[in-house]
């Protein structure tokens, strides 16, 4: 099946940095990228959706200066918390999409998700 | 219009019963109804889809139940193991029109607990 690698899985950072986590399809071309925020026992939520060289598209109440997100290959998306602080300590997970040969277009494979820890 | 109710927020089973956890939409667009199981620390992995051209999928001891007319749709576990213990999220997605955009939207999830 096809695999979605997320880096890294756990990162503790100080106050007032910058964090960059790592979305990468190993076996298959990525045409959308999703990027999820997730808080303890509660659902998933969409923070953006990007094309493979576009600019992303930010969900409502999403800060686009503060979670910055590239696409520019078909395997590889990241996600960048600028100037990140304690409240952006959560549960961040990427989910990639093949449009043109998966089975279905919106079949959706997860990496395994990035715990950020903000000091 | 965009939510997905699911329900119940936690099931507790014995080993060998049945686990259903059910889901209800409003968005008739919606056509494409992926089940998601999820451990702990670790992302969603999909366990079984199903489009509304069909009431009923089956994979192994998983299957999905669809209502077309009453806009729910449900995951029937059988043979509970408590391996299967983990939170459980329904969603559903449309096309989208064709566009790249086709967004899933998720139910609130159902932590599962399958005593041995």
């Amino acid at each position: 099946g096809a695999v979605v690698s997320q880096h890294p899985s756990w990162v503790i950072c100080k106050s007032g940095t910058s964090v960059k986590i790592e979305c990468r399809s190993l076996d298959f071309q990525a045409t959308t990228m999703f990027w999820y925020r997730q808080f303890p026992k509660q659902s998933l939520m969409l923070m953006a959706t990007s094309n493979e060289g576009s600019k992303a598209t930010y969900e409502q109440g999403v800060e686009k200066d503060k979670f910055l997100i590239n696409h520019a290959s078909l395997t590889l998306s990241t996600l960048t918390v600028t100037s990140a602080h304690p409240e952006d300590s959560s549960f961040y997970i990427c989910s990639a999409r093949d449009r043109w040969t998966s089975g279905s277009p919106l079949l959706q494979y997860f990496g395994a998700g990035t715990r950020l820890s903000v000091l | 219009q965009q939510q997905v109710k699911q329900s119940p927020q936690s099931l507790i089973v014995q080993k060998g019963g049945i686990s259903i956890i059910n889901c209800a939409y409003e968005n008739t667009a919606f056509d494409y109804f992926p089940w998601y199981q999820q451990f702990p620390g670790k992302g969603p992995a999909l366990l079984i889809a199903i489009r509304p051209d069909v009431s009923e999928k089956k994979e192994g001891r998983f299957t999905i139940s669809f209502n077309k007319s009453a806009k729910q749709f449900s995951l029937h576990i059988m043979d509970s193991q408590p391996g299967d213990s983990a939170t459980y999220f329904c969603a559903a997605g449309d096309y989208a029109g064709g566009t790249s955009y086709g967004k899933l939207t998720f139910g609130q999830g159902t932590i599962l607990t399958v005593h041995p």
